[in-house]
């Protein structure tokens, strides 16, 4: 089956500690992205990707890191400078470059972290 | 002004009806229109895509776009009780490096 993985599911973080957050997709797709929904939200963007090897910063970058060491994977690092990580982290995919209009983006599962 | 904008709702609409959501923007130049359904604690689920003025129709969904007002819905007809979600609408810019701006959500009820 085609699809978007997230794992875990629920994470919990002690403060001062990082965090990585797992997403694979084997939709053969070119960007993916990670947002952060907050409740009752929309979703900001944190990062994302258009190809192997290259990211750019979304809208809400400080305190996240990410890696796109391969097309499959965009995993998400919380490091302890996020003050306020407590949320619902989305990754999503979408066939990205060269796809200007047909570009919808998919949807993992989401990893729900909080913070103790 | 937010770049994606909705109407927090809930919106509440009987059983059997059709259920309308709005959605404006301000980037006149967006191309590409799109509707996700959120349930409760879980991901959006993509549910509508629309790049032309005009409608289109997919089963009980319609999504209507009209650029010159910078306006797009989506209608649902025949409402069910599953229909009950938040209902997000995305607007990407013109460009292959766009990003998806998402709206905050309307939140749907369907009462039986």
């Amino acid at each position: 089956d085609g699809g978007i993985t997230q794992s875990p599911k629920y994470l919990f973080r002690k403060e001062g500690q990082n965090v990585t957050l797992s997403c694979e997709q084997n939709l053969n797709h070119d960007a993916m992205y990670w947002y952060r929904q907050d409740p009752g939200q929309g979703l900001r963007l944190i990062y994302y990707s258009q190809i192997v090897n290259d990211f750019q910063k979304g809208d809400i970058a400080e305190g996240y890191s990410v890696s796109r060491e391969k097309k499959e994977s965009f995993p998400l690092t919380v490091t302890s400078a996020q003050k306020n990580p407590t949320a619902f982290y989305l990754c999503a995919s979408s066939r990205g470059q060269g796809i200007i209009k047909v570009d919808e983006q998919f949807f993992g599962p989401g990893t729900r972290l909080t913070v103790l | 002004q937010k770049e994606v904008e909705q109407n927090s709702g809930p919106l509440s609409v009987p059983e059997g009806a059709i259920a309308s959501l709005n959605c404006t923007y301000s980037d006149r130049g967006s191309q590409s229109f799109f509707w996700y359904r959120q349930y409760s604690g879980k991901s959006p689920e993509l549910i509508m895509s629309i790049y032309s003025n005009g409608d289109k129709e997919d089963g009980r969904f319609t999504a209507q776009l009209n650029k010159a007002s910078q306006y797009v819905s989506l209608l649902i007809r025949d409402s069910q009780p599953s229909d009950s979600a938040t209902y997000l609408c995305a607007v990407k810019g013109r460009s292959s490096a766009s990003k998806i701006i998402f709206g905050s959500g309307t939140r749907l009820s369907i009462r039986p």
